[in-house]
C-alpha cells in the first residue's frame, strides 16, 4: 500500500542557510510521481517540485531541489539560501499510476519549517 | 485566469445538519479531489473523481458524499453521520497522468457546533 512518511514535525533554520526536509515513501508500483507542496499560514497549497520514478536526474526548481534516492525510497526536499518567507508547512506527496490515468495522491504528515532572522 | 474556487471560505453549522461545500474549476481538468486537513496534520483524501459521473472513495469517505455531474464542479456534502466534521477542507484538480500536480482551491473552514 502507498505510504508517505515525514519524520520531522518541526525544524528551525537560520536565514540564508540550506535546509533538508526528509521524505520516505512506500509503493509497489514501478511508475510513480513524487511532489512537494508548501502551505503558508494562509492555508493555500503551493506546488513546488516534481520527481518522476523514471527520472534519472534530480529535479530542480530555483532554490528547490529534490534529492531522489530510489533504492532507499527517499525524496528529500532541499531549500538553498533559506528566506523568512520560506516559513511554512511542507508536505511530501506521491501519485502512483500511468501517464493516462489520474490516480489518487496521498500526503505525508508534513514538516513545519521556521526560519530565524 | 484559470483556477479553482471554493466557497464559502468559512462555514458554520449546527450539529445534525448536512452541509454542502462548493468546488468549481475552469482549468479543464478531468480529475478532481477532496481532502480534509485537521490542525497541524497532513491532508487525508475523502473522495476523488477521474471523470464526469464517476468517483472513488478515498481513505476517509465515511460520512461524506459527492457528485460529479459536470466536469467543472465537484461538490462535497458533509452529512450528519460524520462524527467530527469540524476541519479545513481542500478541493483540488489535475490533468490525467502520474506527472500532473494537484492545483488547489483556497479551502473552506467548516465549524460544526
Amino acid at each position: 500500500a502507498q505510504k508517505i512518511t515525514q519524520t520531522q514535525p518541526g525544524m528551525f533554520v537560520q536565514e540564508k542557510e540550506a535546509v533538508t526536509l526528509d521524505c520516505t515513501y512506500d509503493t509497489s508500483d514501478q511508475s510513480y510521481g513524487l511532489f512537494w507542496y508548501k502551505q503558508p499560514s494562509s492555508g493555500e497549497m503551493i506546488f513546488l517540485i516534481y520527481q518522476g520514478s523514471y527520472d534519472e536526474q534530480n529535479a530542480t526548481e530555483g532554490r528547490y531541489s529534490l534529492n531522489f534516492q530510489k533504492a532507499r525510497k527517499s525524496a528529500n526536499l532541499v531549500i538553498s539560501a533559506s528566506q523568512l518567507g520560506d516559513s511554512a508547512m511542507y508536505f511530501c506527496a506521491m501519485r502512483e499510476g500511468s501517464h493516462s490515468s489520474a490516480s489518487k495522491i496521498i500526503f505525508g504528515s508534513g514538516t513545519r519549517l521556521s526560519i530565524r532572522p | 485566469d484559470g483556477g479553482i474556487t471554493q466557497s464559502p471560505k468559512y462555514l458554520f453549522r449546527k450539529e445534525g445538519q448536512n452541509v454542502t461545500l462548493s468546488c468549481e474549476q475552469n482549468l479543464n481538468h478531468d480529475a478532481m479531489y477532496w481532502y480534509r486537513q485537521d490542525p497541524g496534520q497532513g491532508l487525508r483524501l475523502i473522495y476523488y473523481s477521474q471523470i464526469v459521473n464517476d468517483f472513488q472513495k478515498g481513505d476517509i469517505a465515511e460520512g461524506y458524499s459527492v457528485s460529479r455531474e459536470k466536469k467543472e464542479s465537484f461538490p462535497l456534502t458533509v452529512t450528519s453521520a460524520q462524527k467530527n466534521p469540524t476541519a479545513f477542507y481542500l478541493c483540488a484538480s489535475s490533468l490525467q497522468g502520474v506527472k500532473s500536480p494537484l492545483h488547489f482551491g483556497n479551502g473552506t473552514r467548516l465549524t460544526v457546533t
